[in-house]
């Protein structure tokens, strides 16, 4: 069975720091996709960003980056000079190959950028 | 696009009286999820259907949870009877192709409260 770690319960950052939301993963297929969500204070999710599992690219997206690691099975997020409005509950999530379609969510980091 | 649609936003029942969720889809979207988020448990899958057959529910929880698909355009999720342990935040998803490699596009959910 598949599982994903977000063991940052809550991070709290002033605004302009640079922060990561790490996440770690299990599996022992070798084809999968993770993915990364945003819940604001609003409530919906917000697709970020999906990575197949033969990807190990790093990806940048105006202040945001993410860095995936097999050897390690991470998959860690960035934001380059947090605004308020960075302010959410970030989801690390994980699909498998043929695993039936079920997307499986760690438990959230809920990030606060103050000013 | 009007993303997907769901009502209502928020529900507020009394123990012991049904309660139905309604869900629209992507149009030309052909798989439908619906999810259940918490604080104990978090976002956790309950059920989802491929072309408005249902393949997996094995996270609905007790036969009091019931989902139907009469068409492509629409879904619901009915609790029958209800109950304060329900009281949750309930999503709906949709994919054009299997998640893992697109991912989902989620509404804004329908938050329960059950008293």
């Amino acid at each position: 069975a598949q599982k994903v770690t977000q063991a940052q319960t809550e991070i709290s950052v002033v605004e302009k720091e640079d922060v990561t939301l790490d996440c770690v993963y299990e599996t022992r297929d070798t084809t999968y996709y993770l993915f990364w969500y945003k819940q604001p204070p609003s409530g919906e999710l917000v697709f970020l960003i999906r990575r197949n599992s033969f990807d190990e690219q790093n990806e940048i997206s105006g202040r945001y980056s993410w860095n995936f690691q097999k050897s390690t099975s991470s998959f860690n997020f960035t934001i380059t000079a947090s605004q308020v409005v960075d302010s959410a509950v970030y989801f690390c999530a994980l699909i498998i190959e043929g695993g039936g379609n079920k997307l499986t969510f760690g438990t959230g980091t809920q990030l606060k950028v103050e000013l | 696009d009007a993303g997907v649609i769901q009502s209502p936003r928020h529900e507020v029942t009394e123990m012991g009286q049904e309660v139905t969720l309604r869900c629209k889809p992507i149009s030309g979207h052909d798989y439908l999820f619906w999810y259940r988020q918490t604080m104990m448990r978090g976002l956790e899958l309950l059920i989802y259907f491929n072309n408005n057959v249902p393949i997996d529910d094995s996270g609905m929880p007790e036969d009091r949870f019931s989902a139907k698909m009469p068409n492509a355009s629409f879904s619901t999720l009915k609790i029958q009877p209800s109950e304060p342990r329900d009281s949750a935040v309930y999503f709906c998803a949709s994919s054009p192709i299997p998640g893992a490699a697109y991912g989902y596009t989620f509404g804004s959910g329908t938050r329960l409260t059950v008293v």
